[in-house]
């Protein structure tokens, strides 16, 4: 099975400063989509940003973009103008085959992102 | 328009009662997606309907454990009889699709606390 690893438990920010998180995989498939989505205190699962294998040009949306680094298998997640806003939790997550048909996101351990003032 | 609806947001139940989570789907959604987060694992894919018919429950974690989809937009999970280890928070996520490129949506979950 792929997995998803999360290296950085934790992070901190200062508002307005850039922030980098780090999500390294590991799959044989050739073509897969990788996710990040943030959980915040309230618990709902929102999707920030994805990526096609295929595509060589990083996602962005707004102030988030990516890093992705398909022979070194690293899809890191960078968030400009932090705001207070962005404190949360970030999953890593890659689109997995499943045995019988059909795909399922298998996620990271996540990391519990600090902006503060 | 309505994203995945879940209910209730929070349930606290004794150990050995039966427990009943409700799913409804994104409009025009034919894929179910049931998964549980938990400190020690994370979260973790349980069960995938497509059109109604599961497809994979490699992950449901024992027989205590069931799933149904009774129609196109709703879905239960059911835990009979619960167990303290079933505490945890149960999401329900839903997509176009079941392919790599169909992103999935996520309802608010359900906080579950067995004691």
């Amino acid at each position: 099975a792929q997995t998803v690893t999360q290296s950085q438990p934790e992070m901190s920010v200062q508002e307005a400063e850039t922030v980098t998180l780090s999500c390294t995989y590991d799959t044989s498939e050739s073509n897969y989509y990788l996710f990040w989505y943030k959980q915040p205190p309230s618990r709902q699962m929102i999707l920030v940003i994805r990526q096609e294998a295929y595509k060589q040009q990083n996602a962005t949306e707004n102030r988030f973009s990516v890093n992705f680094q398909k022979a070194a298998k690293s899809f890191s997640l960078k968030i400009s103008d932090s705001q207070l806003g962005d404190t949360a939790m970030y999953f890593c997550a890659f689109m997995n085959p499943l045995s019988n048909s059909g795909y399922a996101l298998n996620f990271g351990k996540g990391t519990s992102l600090l902006v503060t003032p | 328009d309505a994203g995945v609806i879940q209910s209730p947001r929070h349930e606290v139940t004794e150990m050995g009662q039966e427990v009943t989570l409700r799913c409804k789907l994104i409009s025009g959604h034919n894929s179910l997606f049931w998964y549980r987060q938990t400190m020690m694992r994370g979260l973790e894919l349980l069960i995938y309907f497509n059109n109604n018919v599961p497809i994979d429950d490699s992950g449901m974690p024992e027989d205590r454990f069931s799933a149904k989809m009774p129609n196109a937009s709703f879905s239960t999970l059911k835990i009979q009889p619960s167990e303290p280890r079933d505490s945890a928070v149960y999401f329900c996520a839903s997509s176009f699709g079941a392919g790599v490129t169909d992103t999935q949506y996520f309802g608010p979950g359900t906080r579950l606390t067995v004691l």
